[in-house]
């Protein structure tokens, strides 16, 4: 079954720590992208990369850090400089970033900063 | 940069129809997109309009009007399981820019 998975589902961190949070597709796809997503606010561009070794910032990337050593992973860091990370975070794949394809979305992980 | 609108919330009734309106105004388009996302879970596809017109899938149809930054999702016979978020999602020169949705309840 090809797919997007995020692990894992639910994650609690105190305040101060990194937390990691993990994006894996066997869709082959080039793009992947991450979303933060918070309470009756639509889907927010963290990061997304077009291919291996690149990546680029989205609209608040600001406390965040991606990486994007294979083609098949995409981890998202949220780093402690990240003033309000409590949200539900989306990671996305697709084809690639132009033409109509479709961006696939993984289960999320909602992360609680204590 | 890129401007979206569409109502917070909407309510109908089980079996009839409901349209969900998006304006969208975008630095570059390159199509839009409308996701569909229950509470709790990741958005699900709908549709893709990159060209003036009505696209229908189904239960489903979309509208684009380019010149105006208008959009549509109309949803017919409705059932309780279409009560969900509603999201717009008009494309610029490379990414989407997802508006804050439409949360659509269908009552008995």
């Amino acid at each position: 079954d090809g797919g997007i998975t995020q692990s894992p589902k639910y994650l609690f961190r105190k305040e101060g720590q990194n937390v990691t949070l993990s994006c894996e597709q066997n869709l082959n796809h080039d793009a992947m992208y991450w979303y933060r997503q918070d309470p009756g606010q639509g889907l927010r561009l963290i990061y997304y990369s077009q291919i291996v070794n690149d990546f680029q910032k989205g609209d608040i990337a600001e406390g965040y850090s991606v990486s994007r050593e294979k083609k098949e992973s995409f981890p998202l860091t949220v780093t402690s400089a990240q003033k309000n990370p409590t949200a539900f975070y989306l990671c996305a794949s697709s084809i690639g970033l132009a033409g109509g394809g479709e961006q696939f979305f993984g289960p999320g992980t909602r992360l609680t900063v204590l | 940069g890129q401007n979206i609108d569409q109502p917070t919330e909407m309510t109908a009734t089980e079996g009839a129809i409901v349209q969900i309106n998006c304006t969208y105004q975008t630095s570059g388009f390159n199509g839009l997109f409308w996701y569909q996302q229950h509470a709790g879970e990741a958005p699900t596809f709908l549709s893709y309009n990159v060209l003036d017109g009505l696209e229908e899938k189904g239960r489903f149809s979309s509208f684009l009007s380019r010149s105006k930054g208008y959009s549509y999702l109309l949803l017919k016979e409705l059932q309780m399981k279409d009560s969900a978020s509603y999201l717009c999602a008009p494309r610029g020169y490379s990414t989407l820019t997802f508006g804050k949705g439409t949360m659509l309840l269908v009552s008995p």
